[in-house]
């Protein structure tokens, strides 16, 4: 069965300092992986995905199939990207996202 | 013109009742979703439907029932409130045969006293 794992719940930076939101990945198929957001008050929403190898709001996110994992990456925090991060899995021919149990992000000043 | 709408957005009521929860897609997707998120955060899919057809039915309760009307609509109804149902239910739609993003409503924070 399909597993997402994201280790850390909580992750508190400095406002500057590089961020790595760790996602690791169970799947015997061939992975369609996605990071979710969902700012304070906010909906969850789509923030990239593995196949655009696209940098949004400076994050960028790199497969490893070896090591089966998708971590989230940004050189430098900004206060704005304080909120919750979901690495999610699509299976299920393309309707079912499997979510990790997310990681709140703090950047602090 | 708000592309995924859920109606209502709190909904505080005793154990033992009986409610719904409303949600329409502008966007013209053929596939919506409900997911539910607990206390704690975690996200878990609960049902799908594609074209008003039901394709997954994770383990949820029988005292949950999804009904899609039409492609734009999926309500879900909820018999017997139990404490444990206290969570926020989040609706969500896609369009099928593409890898492409599922569009979240604002979603509904239930409250089972």
């Amino acid at each position: 069965a399909q597993r997402v794992t994201q280790p850390e719940k909580l992750l508190s930076v400095f406002k500057g300092a590089p961020v790595e939101l760790k996602c690791n990945y169970s799947y015997s198929g061939s992975p369609e992986l996605f990071w979710y957001v969902q700012y304070s008050r906010q909906r969850l929403q789509l923030l990239l995905r593995h196949i655009s190898r696209e940098s949004i709001k400076g994050f960028t996110a790199d497969l490893n199939k070896g090591e089966t994992s998708f971590h989230l990456k940004k050189p430098f925090a900004q206060e704005e990207d304080s909120a919750m991060y979901y690495c999610a899995l699509l299976t299920g021919g393309g309707n079912k996202l499997t979510f990790g149990t997310g990681t709140q992000l703090k950047v602090e000043l | 013109d708000t592309a995924v709408s859920q109606t209502p957005k709190y909904l505080v009521t005793q154990m033992g009742n009986d409610k719904s929860i409303k949600c329409e897609q502008n966007l013209g997707h053929d596939t919506m979703y409900w997911y539910k998120q607990d206390s704690k955060k975690f996200l878990k899919i609960m049902f799908s439907y594609n074209n008003k057809e039901l394709i997954i039915n994770e383990t949820v309760p029988n005292r949950f029932s999804p009904k899609s009307p039409d492609k734009a609509h999926l309500n879900l109804h909820i018999n017997s409130l139990e404490l444990g149902d206290s969570a926020v239910y989040f609706c969500a739609s896609s369009q099928t045969g593409t890898v492409d993003e599922q569009f979240f409503g604002p979603g509904t924070r239930l409250t089972v006293l």
